[in-house]
This record gives structure tokens, sequence and C-alpha cells, in this order.
């Protein structure tokens, strides 16, 4: 069965200071993974994906993510954090095609940007 | 625009009587999917679709029914069964197939139950 965690129920950073945000997952298999970004009564919004490559994947406002098979690790990283980053983050992991197009989801990580 | 429509935003029901979300998109995707949030628990599988007229239970379909009879639309109707309706739903569609393509989002439904 597939799984993912999300360690960290909260990250609290300083503007302007580099973030991480961890995530761990199991499958069988070559995994799927992604990070979408929820804002307060929003839908999620995509953020990256890995599907095979370069371990470290650039996606939108700035984020990157590093793969790391032997961690069995996806965390979300920035250089330089922004005010407008804090938001809810979601890790999610596809075992590919034994299990079609179904993910499943992290329970989410609350990242707090202070000025 | 394309993207996905969820109406409405706010919904209120009492105990006992069912209710139907919303859920259209117009990015001509195959698979659409249903999603309850919950404080601290993620996003739960309730059903998807990955073809018209053809949709599969997830892990908490129990108290819950969906159609696909356009590709464009996949109604949740909440029915009296559910044990605790009151959630953020969530609809999400993809492009499908046997890869898993990223999933789009709609803006949510927020049900409240009393």
């Amino acid at each position: 069965a597939q799984s993912v965690a999300q360690p960290e129920d909260q990250v609290n950073v300083a503007e302007g200071n580099p973030l991480t945000v961890k995530c761990t997952y199991s499958v069988s298999g070559n995994p799927y993974l992604f990070w979408y970004v929820q804002y307060p009564n929003r839908g999620l919004q995509f953020l990256l994906k890995y599907i095979t490559g370069d371990n470290l994947v650039k996606g939108s406002y700035g984020f990157e993510a590093e793969f790391n098979k032997s961690q069995t690790s996806f965390h979300l990283k920035k250089p330089s954090a922004l005010v407008s980053d804090s938001a809810l983050y979601f890790c999610a992991v596809s075992g590919g095609y034994s299990s079609a197009s179904k993910i499943i989801f992290g329970s989410g990580t609350r990242l707090s940007i202070r000025p | 625009d394309g993207g996905i429509t969820q109406s409405p935003k706010y919904l209120f029901r009492k105990e006992g009587q069912n209710v139907t979300l919303s859920c259209e998109q117009n990015l001509n995707h195959d698979a659409m999917y249903w999603y309850r949030q919950d404080p601290g628990q993620g996003l739960r599988l309730i059903y998807y679709s990955q073809i018209v007229n053809d949709f599969q239970k997830g892990d908490i379909a129990e108290g819950y029914s969906v159609s696909r009879e356009k590709k464009e639309s996949f109604p949740l109707t909440v029915t009296s069964a559910q044990k605790n309706p009151t959630a953020f739903y969530l609809c999400a569609s993809s492009i499908g197939g046997t890869e898993p393509y990223e999933q789009y989002f709609g803006p949510g439904t927020r049900l409240t139950v009393t």
C-alpha cells in the first residue's frame, strides 16, 4: 500500500530565510510525487511533480523539491521565503501504473512566514 | 477561462436531508475526483471516475453517491446515511489514463449539516 507522511504540522520561517517542508513516502515500485499548496478556503494548486529523471524538480513560485530515493523523501524547498508563501502545503504520492490515477495526500504542513 | 467550478461555495442543510454538490470542468479531462477535507486530516478520496458512465469508490465512499453522465460533470450527493457530513468538499480533474497526472482542483464547497 502506498502512503505519505508530513512529519511537521507547522513550519515557521522568517522572511528571506530558506524554507524546507518535509515529506516521506512509501510505495511499491517507482513513485510519482507531487506538491500542492492551499490558501484559506480555496482549492489546492499544483506546484510541482517528480516522475523520473533529475532528482531536483523546479516548480511554480520559486519552489523546488528534491527526490531522494534512499531516504524515500521528497522535501519542498525555497531559497528565500516570502510572507505570501504562508499557506497549507500537501505532499502527495502515487504508485504509478499499479494504482492508475489515484493519488494519496499527506495530512498537510502549515507554513508560516513572519515578516 | 479553463477550469473547474464548484457550486455553491457554502451549503447548509438539516440532518436527514440529501444534498448534491456540483462540479463542472471545461479542461476536457477524462478523470474526475471528489475529496473530503477535515482539519488536520488532509484529503480523503470519496469517489473517482476515469471515464464517462464509470466510477469507483475511494477510501470513504459510504454515505455518498456520484454519477458521471457527461465528461464535464461529476456531481456528488451526500446522503442522510453519511454519519458526519459537515466538511469541506473538493472536486478535481486530471488528464487520466494509466499515468498519475497532476490534478486540478475546484474552489471547494463547505457543507454544514445541523
